[in-house]
């Protein structure tokens, strides 16, 4: 099976524009889970998905949302960006949720300047 | 509040020696922990999982991970370490509950050097 695949990998971006990176799921897993790496903050959750309902959020702003669509690809934006967003953002997909294991895509590095 | 410890930034071993990357948690109820391996501009990649079962869980690799309940420690270990294990590795609990849905909490991450 194919990975979970993430577009675009790299992206530059100026202060007060907006973002969209997009999550392709493995072929089957239903649930998509984001999440923010910095060398400061290390991994911290943003969100997950399944069946197109937001079932958890992280403590992050409101700029930060994200849907899912029929066919399980998620898509994530940041409004407004700041100096600070800049960061790998993962995306993960797992078959159900529990006690299963997730499935990390490459990773989009977001560099705002 | 739920939470993982790695407490070493950067773990050096020996090319052929046994490795030990060390985690412990706090987690309301039993825990689903997890080890998880990148490496550099990569991704996270899936090592093993601990759920239920025999404490002591194999995964990809060669490695394998030991739970230990009363210590809340969830180490991970490899026999003999190769060069190519060098990487950054995290340790990852999910608690029970509709809060934690689809949530992973990550330690900080160790780095670990196998030197030949």
């Amino acid at each position: 099976k194919a990975g979970v695949t993430q577009t675009p990998r790299y992206l530059i971006k100026t202060r007060g524009q907006q973002v969209t990176l997009s999550c392709s799921p493995i072929s089957g897993h239903r649930s998509v889970s984001w999440y923010q790496q910095t060398p400061g903050q290390g991994l911290q959750f943003l969100f997950e998905y399944f069946s197109e309902t937001q079932r958890n959020k992280g403590n992050f702003p409101g700029r930060f949302s994200g849907r899912q669509f029929s066919n399980s690809r998620s898509e994530m934006n940041v409004s407004t960006l700041e100096l600070g967003d800049s960061a790998l953002y993962l995306c993960a997909s797992s078959l159900r949720d529990s006690n299963y294991e997730q499935y990390f895509g490459p990773g989009t590095r977001l560099t705002v300047t | 509040a739920q939470s993982v410890a790695q407490p070493e930034d950067q773990v050096n071993v020996a090319e052929g020696n046994p490795l030990t990357v060390k985690c412990t948690y706090s987690v309301s109820g039993n825990p689903y922990l997890f080890w998880y391996v990148q490496y550099p501009n990569r991704g996270l990649q899936f090592l093993l999982k601990y759920i239920t079962g025999d404490n002591l869980v194999k995964g990809s690799y060669g490695f394998e991970a030991e739970f230990n309940k009363s210590q809340t420690s969830f180490h991970l270990k490899k026999p003999s370490a190769l060069v190519s294990d060098s990487a950054l590795y995290f340790c990852a609990v999910r608690g029970l509950g509709s809060g934690n849905t689809g949530k992973l909490i990550f330690g900080q991450g160790t780095t670990l050097q196998v030197k030949p």
